[in-house]
Formats: C-alpha cells, sequence, structure tokens
C-alpha cells in the first residue's frame, strides 16, 4: 500500500534558524504533492503544491519544496524561519497523477519556533 | 466562494446521545471527504465520496459511524450512539478531480462526548 513517512515528529527551532522537513512516499508511479499546513487551533491549508515541471516549487509565505524523483521525496524548506510559522505540516500525496480523489497524508511534524 | 462549511462548529454531548455532523462542500467540487483528528491518532481519513457515491469507507471505526451525501451540496456524518473515545475534532474537506488532489479543508467540528 501507498504511504507517506515524514520522518521528525517534532522540531523545535529558533527564529531565523533555516527548516527542511523531509517527506518520502512510496509509489513508482506519476503523484501529485503538497504540503499543508495546520497552525494551532485551525484547519489544515495548502502551502505548496507540485504537479509537473520545475521541481522546485515555492509556496505561501516563503516556503519551497524540492521533488526528488529518485529518492522519493518532497521536502519542505524555508531558509528563515518566524514565530508565526508554529505549526503542524503534513506532506500529502495524490497517486496516479490526480485521477483518483483521495490524498495520503503523513503523520505530520510539528514545528515550534521559540522567539 | 464561501470554502467548506461545517457545522455546528462545537458540539458537546453525553455519552450514548446521537451526534450529527453537517457539510457544505465547495461548489462544483465532485469529491467531499470526512476526517477525525486527534492528539493520540492523528488525522485519519474516514470515508470519501465522489459525485454523491461513498467511494471507500474502510476507515470508518465502527458501526456506529455513518455518512451520506444526499446530493451534491450537503454530507452528514452521524455517530450512534456516541462515547467519549469519539471525542475528537472532525473535518470535512472537497476537492475537484480537475485539480488534482488539492483538497480544501473546512474549519472542522470540535466533539465533546462526556
Amino acid at each position: 500500500a501507498q504511504s507517506v513517512s515524514q520522518h521528525n515528529h517534532h522540531v523545535i527551532l529558533s527564529e531565523a534558524a533555516s527548516l527542511e522537513l523531509g517527506c518520502n512516499y512510496s509509489y513508482g508511479g506519476t503523484v501529485n504533492l503538497f504540503w499543508y499546513v495546520q497552525y494551532p487551533g485551525q484547519h489544515l491549508q495548502l502551502l505548496l503544491k507540485y504537479f509537473s515541471g520545475d521541481p522546485l516549487v515555492k509556496g505561501i509565505k516563503g516556503f519551497e519544496a524540492e521533488f526528488i524523483k529518485s529518492k522519493f521525496s518532497f521536502n519542505l524548506r524555508k531558509p528563515s524561519v518566524q514565530w508565526s510559522d508554529t505549526a503542524e505540516y503534513f506532506c500529502a500525496v495524490n497517486v496516479y497523477g490526480g485521477s483518483q480523489g483521495n490524498l495520503i497524508f503523513g503523520k505530520g511534524t510539528k514545528l515550534s519556533v521559540k522567539p | 466562494d464561501a470554502g467548506v462549511i461545517q457545522s455546528p462548529r462545537h458540539e458537546v454531548t453525553e455519552m450514548g446521545q446521537e451526534v450529527t455532523l453537517r457539510c457544505k462542500p465547495i461548489s462544483g467540487h465532485d469529491y467531499l471527504f470526512w476526517y477525525r483528528q486527534t492528539m493520540m491518532r492523528g488525522l485519519e481519513l474516514l470515508i470519501y465520496f465522489n459525485n454523491n457515491v461513498p467511494i471507500d469507507d474502510s476507515g470508518m471505526p465502527e458501526d456506529r459511524f455513518s455518512a451520506k451525501m444526499p446530493n451534491a451540496s450537503f454530507s452528514t456524518l452521524k455517530i450512534q450512539p456516541s462515547e467519549p473515545r469519539d471525542s475528537a475534532v472532525y473535518f470535512c474537506a472537497s476537492s475537484l478531480r480537475e485539480r488534482g488532489g488539492e483538497q480544501y479543508f473546512g474549519p472542522g467540528t470540535r466533539l465533546t462526548v462526556t
């Protein structure tokens, strides 16, 4: 069965530190890839997505992610985090490139940014 | 567009009572999803519909849970009878096939069963 792995359960950083959250998926075919963010007490919101083309995608609030097909990875990065980035981050995969509707979510990574 | 609408936003009920959660997807979307989120188990997909037809209900925890989608603009998730372990935040999400799986989440219903 397809799965999504997020390597870190909880990451704690100081403001201005750089961030990289790992995401790997297990499916050898065409995929669409997503990162969602959930701020405390709120619902999941789309941060960025990759369907095709340039494997480096830029999202909102200075986040970016790189798709590396050979490594089945879609890591999320931000050069300098802010306290307001404190949230839970979910990686998600749509297999078959969107021909099926559901997403497979990772278990999430909690990010705590110390002011 | 108003986004995905869920009601109620908060529900407190006693064990054994019936609970009905409601969801209005984004107009024109052809997929609807129900998720449950708890600290212990994280985000779980319960069931999803395509064009009002249930496609996968393997995540529904037990027969006490049921979901319906009588039309393209409305869905319900019912728990009968409710138990304290059902306490969670329940999210509804919708998507459009042409959008490649991108889901839009509602604000959630926080359910507390005492």
